[in-house]
């Protein structure tokens, strides 16, 4: 059965702060793996990582793939208040006309001011 | 473009009865895929549609079911619900097959099972 794992569970920061959340996974068929945010509503698309070792980037947050050791890192530099939220990644599992993704728990990231 | 669109939003049953949840994807995906999310075990997948094709389901009893339509608006289904029903039911549409995995929700439905 896939898995995926995200660490820390939660995080507490000052605004400023830089910080590093962990997804590892072990999907069959493994394509592509989702960053979301979800504040209180539906989930929010940050990236798709598909290829190892490639930066994806978008203003403050990236994020990699590391296909070999099977993790990825989402990180967050000069932290805001407005960052607050659970952040979670997804694996893909696409293998024939297989399609599905698997969910870890979620990092609740409480940025303070 | 429109976003997905859930319907209803928020819904109130009693242990028992039967409830259908309603999805519109994003026009021109034909992917949909239902979760179901609660506190204690986070977006856990239901079922997976293509072109009116059940592709994948999740390990959820046989009281969850699904089905698309030709326009690929989908519903699912609960019969007899119970209590630990209760949960936000997202689904999420793709443009799969035309080599994206990013998977687009709803605002989700807010199911409470009395």
């Amino acid at each position: 059965e896939d898995k995926v794992v995200q660490s820390p569970l939660s995080l507490v920061v000052h605004e400023g702060d830089t910080v590093t959340l962990n997804c590892s996974y072990e999907v069959t068929n493994f394509r592509s793996l989702l960053w979301y945010k979800q504040e209180k509503k539906a989930p929010t698309f940050l990236f798709m990582l598909t290829s190892s070792g490639i930066e994806k980037k978008s203003g403050r947050l990236s994020s990699i793939l590391d296909k070999k050791e099977l993790f990825s890192i989402l990180n967050i530099t000069a932290t805001q208040t407005g960052d607050s939220a659970v952040y979670l990644c997804a694996g893909i599992n696409s293998g024939g006309s297989n399609y599905k993704l698997t969910f870890g728990k979620g990092t609740l990231l409480t940025v303070n001011p | 473009k429109a976003g997905v669109t859930q319907t209803p939003r928020y819904l109130i049953k009693t242990r028992g009865q039967q409830v259908t949840l309603s999805c519109s994807p994003i026009s021109g995906h034909r992917s949909v895929s239902w979760y179901q999310q609660t506190p204690g075990q986070g977006l856990q997948f239901l079922f997976e549609y293509f072109s009116e094709t059940q592709r994948n389901k999740g390990n959820f009893p046989g009281r969850f079911s699904g089905r698309q339509f030709s326009n690929s608006r989908s519903e699912m289904n609960v019969s007899t619900l119970e209590l630990g029903d209760s949960a936000l039911y997202l689904c999420a549409s793709s443009p799969w097959d035309r080599g994206t995995d990013t998977q687009y929700f709803g605002p989700g439905t807010r199911l409470t099972v009395l």
